[in-house]
């Protein structure tokens, strides 16, 4: 089982919806990053968690440390929205602050 | 440089041939990461960096990869007699310093194709 599991794996959905993608994690976390790849490779982070909640722009991003998951959400979804998300953690128990990714999410919003 | 630059953005290789992958990070970012994202996966952790200090290189599959930081900065990941199976895109990430709640900045990763 690997440490870091998102679902769904594939997600299509029509312009304007409202969009939430899972994170599960099964080691102690420091912090969850939600990351977006698009074509091409390049990674950018949207957030950092360690608790709470977060907000920028359209996208949230939550975070249950007791339950071990989080979700990002986005609200009024847009086809340039089309990426792979990726959530990844930076956990206690490995060292040197590296990141472990999960598979990522695909999603397509159409127009 | 504004980001973490890497370069070349491609690379095709013939079987067997040597590689060298290049990672400029942000100027004065302390740690540097290099990771291995094969198709359709998430990224593998494959080496870090503490400014010169390679910390851990636990993630490099064989002892075909090597990676260096020689000056703290710029790194180099090169990859002896590559395989099929090398072929990924590989990231490299920095952040200013080491410590659990500290970003990580992203290249656009170096797309390898072995054939």
């Amino acid at each position: 089982k690997n440490e870091v599991e998102q679902s769904p794996q594939n997600l299509t959905a029509q312009e304007g919806e409202f969009i939430t993608i899972n994170c599960s994690y099964s080691v102690g976390i420091s912090a969850l990053h939600w990351l977006q790849q698009h074509p091409g490779g390049g990674i950018v982070s949207l957030f950092m968690l360690s608790s709470g909640k977060k907000k920028h722009g359209r996208l949230i991003a939550t975070i249950n440390i007791q339950e071990k998951h989080s979700s990002l959400h986005i609200t009024a979804s847009h086809p340039r929205d089309s990426a792979v998300y990726i959530c990844a953690v930076r956990s206690w128990e490995t060292s040197g602050s590296r990141l472990t990714f999960g598979e990522g999410t695909q999603l397509t919003v159409n127009p | 440089g504004a980001g973490v630059s890497q370069s070349p953005r491609y690379k095709v290789a013939k079987r067997g041939q040597d590689v060298a992958l290049r990672c400029d990070p942000i100027s004065g970012h302390v740690s540097l990461f290099w990771y291995q994202q094969a198709l359709g996966q998430g990224p593998e952790f494959l080496t870090y960096f503490q400014n010169e200090a390679q910390l851990d290189k636990s993630g490099l599959p064989s002892d075909r990869f090597f990676a260096e930081r020689p000056e703290g900065s710029v790194s180099t990941l090169k990859i002896q007699r590559t395989q099929q199976e090398d072929s990924a895109v590989y990231l490299c990430a920095s952040s200013a310093r080491q410590g659990t709640n500290t970003e990580a900045f992203f290249g656009q990763g170096t797309r390898l194709t072995v054939v």
